[in-house]
């Protein structure tokens, strides 16, 4: 099992759907989990922190589950400005921010 | 307001050549870290470093080196460069969020 794999799409959705990923990590011991937005032939940033008991910024909804060890980030109302590649990252192991590994990224487009 | 400034953002490089992608933070974050990003691909770290004097390899060290004499700047070395190490090289640095250098595009021929 990949240490962190999302599905690389694209999804294609019109404006106005709501859309979700997922991603999964196979180390049980992750401590810290986000979700990272990358333009094309841009850097990524920071999109959102992913805390255990969920949380939720504007139009944007990011969950955790330990228990089956995924991530979830939910995009709702979604704007032609949201089509971009969704990179999921998670700790390695511990605290270390050293060990940070990325998922290869989800590919959203959204469309008029 | 600069945070993570990466040169050059662009370079061809024959296959031997050498040469140094530089990096500098102005943000006083003591973690520091360099990334490859290949074509689909996630972004795979090179070398990290957790304050000035301390660097530690990451998953896919080979054929790179880096230093951290300053807790700003954060170089890394491409020796005897391959097509291989044809990338988008992006540097980062942290305090728990990384903030990513716009990237340098490398191609060796």
């Amino acid at each position: 099992r990949k240490e962190v794999e999302q599905d690389p799409g694209p999804f294609n959705v019109p404006e106005g759907a709501t859309v979700a990923f997922n991603c999964t990590y196979s180390n049980s011991a992750s401590q810290s989990f986000f979700w990272y937005r990358q333009d094309c032939r841009k850097e990524p940033k920071l999109l959102m922190s992913v805390y255990s008991s969920g949380n939720e910024d504007g139009r944007f909804t990011a969950q955790l589950n330990r228990a089956s060890q995924y991530i979830s980030l939910l995009i709702r109302d979604s704007k032609l400005s949201d089509s971009a590649t969704y990179l999921c990252v998670v700790n390695a192991w511990g605290g270390s921010q050293g060990n940070l590994i990325f998922g290869k990224g989800t590919k959203l487009s959204v469309k008029p | 307001n600069a945070g993570v400034t990466q040169t050059p953002k662009f370079r061809i490089l024959k296959i031997g050549q050498s040469m140094t992608l530089q990096c500098t933070q102005d943000m006083n974050h003591n973690y520091m870290y360099w990334y490859r990003q290949d074509p689909g691909m996630g972004l795979k770290l090179i070398y990290y470093s957790v304050g000035a004097g301390i660097t530690d390899k990451g998953e896919v060290p080979n054929g790179y080196n880096v230093s951290r004499s300053t807790t700003e700047d954060f170089p890394l070395r491409l020796e005897l460069a391959a097509p291989s190490q044809t990338s988008v090289y992006f540097c980062a640095s942290s305090t728990g969020e990384l903030f990513f250098g716009e990237g340098s595009r490398l191609t060796v021929l």
